[in-house]
């Protein structure tokens, strides 16, 4: 069975330090894709980063890095100089198969809620 | 923007009622993917639709149901409504044929029943 783990409900952090945030992945696939989504208080959905199973190198998009690592099921996202603004819950979520070409189903973990302190 | 609209959204209505939330894809976009988000909870996948057939289903109750029309706008049902299902209703668009495939949501229904 599919399953994603994040272990932090919650975590405060100062602003400006680095953060990571922790997400594991159950797996039989070979073939699949990790996806970091940020939820603010407003509510919406929005997508930050994205690390495939065959990707050999981790993703980076601004801020955020993935710290994949394949063989231990974990894909942490990082947010470095933290900001205000990240405040937010935060998602892992996974998509397997990955070459199924209509069917782009997410598995969720259950969030980690981070709060910025300045 | 993620140019995914989803209408309304707020929404406020009785037990036993039924109500219609309504979700516009991203264009060109063929997917669309209805989630219950409950308090403090994640994502509960509850539908999806490709090209106006139903393509997946998740946990949708039998009181709910959904549609994708022609122009690929979605709808969903939900009827005899209960105090659980107060929650945000999230509505999702992909691409084909994109290897990342990631989902474009819209700002999401929130619905109370009371």
């Amino acid at each position: 069975a599919q399953k994603i783990t994040q272990t932090q409900p919650g975590m405060f952090v100062q602003e400006k330090e680095a953060v990571t945030l922790d997400c594991t992945y159950d797996t039989s696939d070979q073939s699949y894709g990790l996806f970091w989504y940020k939820q603010p208080s407003s509510g919406e959905m929005i997508f930050l980063i994205y690390q495939g199973s065959y990707d050999e190198q981790n993703a980076t998009e601004g801020r955020y890095s993935l710290n994949f690592q394949k063989a231990r099921k974990s894909a942490n996202l990082v947010i470095s100089a933290s900001q205000l603004g990240d405040s937010a819950m935060y998602f892992c979520a996974m998509r397997e198969p990955l070459f199924m070409d209509s069917n782009y189903q997410l598995i969720w973990g259950a969030g980690t809620k981070l709060i910025i302190k300045p | 923007d993620s140019g995914v609209t989803q209408t309304p959204k707020h929404l406020i209505t009785a037990t036993g009622q039924r109500v219609t939330l309504r979700c516009s894809p991203r264009s060109g976009d063929l997917s669309v993917y209805w989630y219950q988000q409950s308090l403090d909870q994640g994502l509960q996948f509850l539908i999806q639709y490709y090209n106006g057939e139903e393509r997946a289903k998740g946990n949708i109750l039998e009181r709910f149901s959904a549609q994708q029309f022609p122009d690929l706008h979605s709808e969903l049902n939900l009827s005899s409504l209960e105090l659980g299902d107060s929650a945000l209703y999230f509505c999702a668009s992909s691409a084909p044929g994109q290897v990342r495939g990631e989902l474009f949501f819209g700002e999401g229904s929130r619905l109370t029943v009371l």
